[in-house]
């Protein structure tokens, strides 16, 4: 069975900081998502990792699979408080082939002012 | 903005009866996921339909069942409800360039 996950469960920083989230899976896969959550809200796609060694940023996030390792990275950069949120990761276990995810736990960050 | 919507936005039920909850995908997005997120955990993926086909399942009772309509459209029914159905369901449509979209979910709530 498929594991996935994610450290830390809870994460509360201050702004300016930066910080990783970390993603653990224990099969073989080379197609990692990663989710943005916001309380009661639906999950915002963030980024698709389709191959060892992608790597990809948007604004203050930036994601990258090692397949390798069975490892991706969330790194937050100057953290603000808009980015308070929980951030979950998942993997396709058929490594690309249908889409039916396995996901993290999630991690519930915090930014304060 | 997804494109992927469901109805209804929230629901009540008692133990015992059925509910069904619709989402509705983007055109050309074959494959729809349905998923359960209970309350501070991370979704768990119930099925797949590709093509108006069952296409896999996750660990869920056959009271869990589904729906694809030609239109786009799917449906989950979940017969015989526990309180333990309460959660949050969500859909998933994909799109040709490997990204799931989620739609904004059902709240059912058990009683």
């Amino acid at each position: 069975e498929l594991k996935v996950e994610q450290n830390p469960l809870f994460l509360s920083m201050q702004e300016g900081k930066n910080y990783t989230i970390y993603c653990n899976y224990s099969t073989t896969s080379d197609r990692l998502y990663w989710y943005r959550q916001d309380p009661g809200k639906s999950l915002e796609s963030l980024f698709v990792l389709l191959s060892n060694g992608a790597v990809k940023q948007e604004g203050r996030l930036m994601a990258s699979l090692d397949t390798k390792a069975r490892l991706s990275t969330l790194h937050i950069t100057a953290a603000v408080h808009d980015l308070s949120a929980t951030y979950f990761c998942a993997v396709d276990p058929s490594g690309g082939s249908n889409y039916k995810l396995t996901f993290g736990k999630g991690t519930l960050l915090t930014v304060n002012p | 903005e997804t494109g992927v919507t469901q109805s209804p936005t929230h629901l009540i039920k008692t133990r015992g009866q059925q509910v069904t909850l619709r989402c509705s995908s983007q055109s050309g997005h074959n494959t729809v996921s349905w998923y359960q997120q209970a309350l501070g955990q991370g979704p768990q993926f119930i099925f797949q339909y590709y093509r108006e086909e069952e296409n896999g399942r996750g660990n869920f009772p056959p009271r869990f069942s589904g729906l694809q309509f030609p239109n786009y459209s799917s449906e989950l029914n979940v017969n015989a409800l526990e309180l333990d159905d309460s959660a949050l369901y969500l859909c998933a449509s994909t799109a040709r360039n490997n990204e799931q979209f989620f739609g904004p979910g059902t709240r059912l709530t058990v009683l």
